[in-house]
């Protein structure tokens, strides 16, 4: 199974902070890297899908970088409703395996 | 777009087997893999499998002695099942629609299963 770290484990920031969590992966998963956020008590919802590509109506302030083994999710700004947990996920070979999570709080 | 919701009883007993049912609406189950993937209270996310609508299906192997996955294209659904369950097994349950061009998820609401006597 491919294994994905992520860092921290958890933050706490103040609006309008520029945050990154990364998240690394036990062999290259190539471009099948995807980001969703989970907001208390919610299901988790697609962010960011392929490395980069943000889902539609997702803020701007989101953004996804990296490649192979090494990827990181940033908010250029954070706000208040970014309140949540966030993960990444491989999707290049099965079983699927997620991050272990990084909990965002202001 | 698409929705999913997940339903099945939310109390099973020790030893017993867990059924649950993944409604499709909005768009049709054909095409596209459809995965399980479940979260114990308080921790992360584990995939369980993912089922094609043709019926062709790939497990987690960690579950893979436990779990079946089958598909009604008639009814738009597919179904989960995990038999022998014990405490472990008490999480939240997701269905998730696989996105063809680079199976990132698209998750249904989710649903809480408790095992317990």
């Amino acid at each position: 199974d491919i294994r994905l770290t992520q860092s921290p484990s958890s933050l706490s920031a103040s609006v309008g902070d520029r945050v990154t969590i990364t998240c690394r992966a036990s062999q290259s998963v190539r471009n099948y890297l995807n980001w969703y956020q989970q907001r208390s008590g919610k299901a988790p919802q697609r962010l960011i899908f392929a490395v980069s590509t943000l889902q539609s109506g997702v803020p701007s302030r989101f953004s996804g970088g990296g490649s192979g083994t090494d990827f990181t999710l940033t908010i250029s700004s954070l706000q208040p409703e970014d309140v949540a947990t966030y993960y990444c996920q491989q999707s290049y070979s099965t079983p699927y395996t997620f991050g272990q999570g990084t909990k965002v709080e202001i | 777009q698409v929705q999913l919701q997940e339903s099945g009883p939310g109390l099973v007993k020790p030893s017993g087997t867990l059924s649950l049912t993944c409604i499709v609406s909005g768009d049709s189950i054909y095409n596209y893999y459809w995965s399980w993937i479940r979260q114990p209270p308080g921790k992360g996310l584990e995939w369980l499998g993912h089922i094609y609508y043709s019926g062709n299906t790939d497990y987690n192997p960690s579950l893979k002695s436990r779990v079946t996955l089958s598909v009604d294209t008639s009814k738009n659904q597919f179904s989960l099942k995990l038999i022998s369950v014990t405490a472990a097994d008490t999480a939240v349950y997701y269905c998730a629609r696989v996105e063809p061009m680079d199976q990132s998820l698209t998750w249904g609401r989710g649903t809480l299963v408790t095992v317990s006597s």
